[in-house]
């Protein structure tokens, strides 16, 4: 199974800053790689696909990017809509499997 | 406009049963890939199963399942209702988790990437 491994775990910032979130494959995975935000209590949604592109409707202040095996979401201007739980997810191969989570926190 | 409801969840004993359900509407249903993720408390999203749709090559109906829940669990679709189920057998603690559908982001051929989610629904374990 290939393994995604997110840093931070949890980040701390200011609305307005700029933050970037990394997401490490253990093995290369192209760029078959999305990314969605999720908040307390609610499901998941998907801001990113395919490593870079952007998922209809979502903000472009967020930007990703990488390949292979290293890849990062990047939010600049970071609002207070944006203090959330993130998460990378590969789909080069089943099983499917997600990092373990990016908590974007008030600073 | 998409909609996904699942419903189905609740308190089942160490090796009991549930049978989850997700009915959708305001897509094509037939044509997707649909997905089950889980979340137990606390804790972050783990694939579950997926189900191919009709416009996956033509292929439709092709199941995947995490070393987890395979031999377990059964996931399954009724294009003619636009409902997913997830059917849980020998349930375990460990699989108390609020268990969500999702929709393929594609139709002609799966995405593996999921725009739409139901709203969860809680499955706990417990004796």
């Amino acid at each position: 199974d290939i393994q995604m491994t997110q840093s931070p775990s949890t980040l701390s910032a200011s609305v307005g800053d700029s933050v970037t979130i990394t997401c490490r494959a253990s093995q290369s995975i192209s760029t078959w790689l999305a990314w969605y935000q999720q908040k307390p209590g609610k499901a998941p949604t998907l801001l990113i696909f395919s490593a870079s592109g952007l998922q209809s409707g979502v903000s472009s202040r967020f930007s990703g990017s990488g390949s292979g095996t290293e890849f990062t979401l990047t939010i600049s201007s970071l609002q207070s809509d944006d203090f959330a739980t993130y998460y990378c997810q590969q789909y080069d191969n089943y099983p499917l499997t997600f990092g373990g989570g990016t908590k974007v926190e008030v600073k | 406009e998409v909609q996904l409801l699942e419903s189905g969840g609740g308190l089942a004993q160490p090796g009991g049963s549930l049978r989850l359900s997700c009915v959708a509407s305001g897509f094509t249903f037939s044509a997707y890939t649909m997905i089950w993720v889980r979340q137990a408390p606390g804790k972050g999203l783990e694939w579950v199963s997926s189900i191919t749709g009709d416009g996956f090559t033509g292929d439709g109906g092709r199941t995947y399942y995490a070393d987890s829940v395979k031999g377990r669990f059964t996931i399954s679709r009724d294009n003619s209702k636009n409902t997913l189920s997830l059917q849980m057998n020998s349930l375990r603690a460990e699989d108390t988790a609020v268990y969500y559908c999702a929709k393929d982001r594609c139709s002609t051929a799966s995405c593996f990437n999921n725009d739409y989610w139901g709203q969860g629904t809680l499955v706990t374990v417990s004796s």
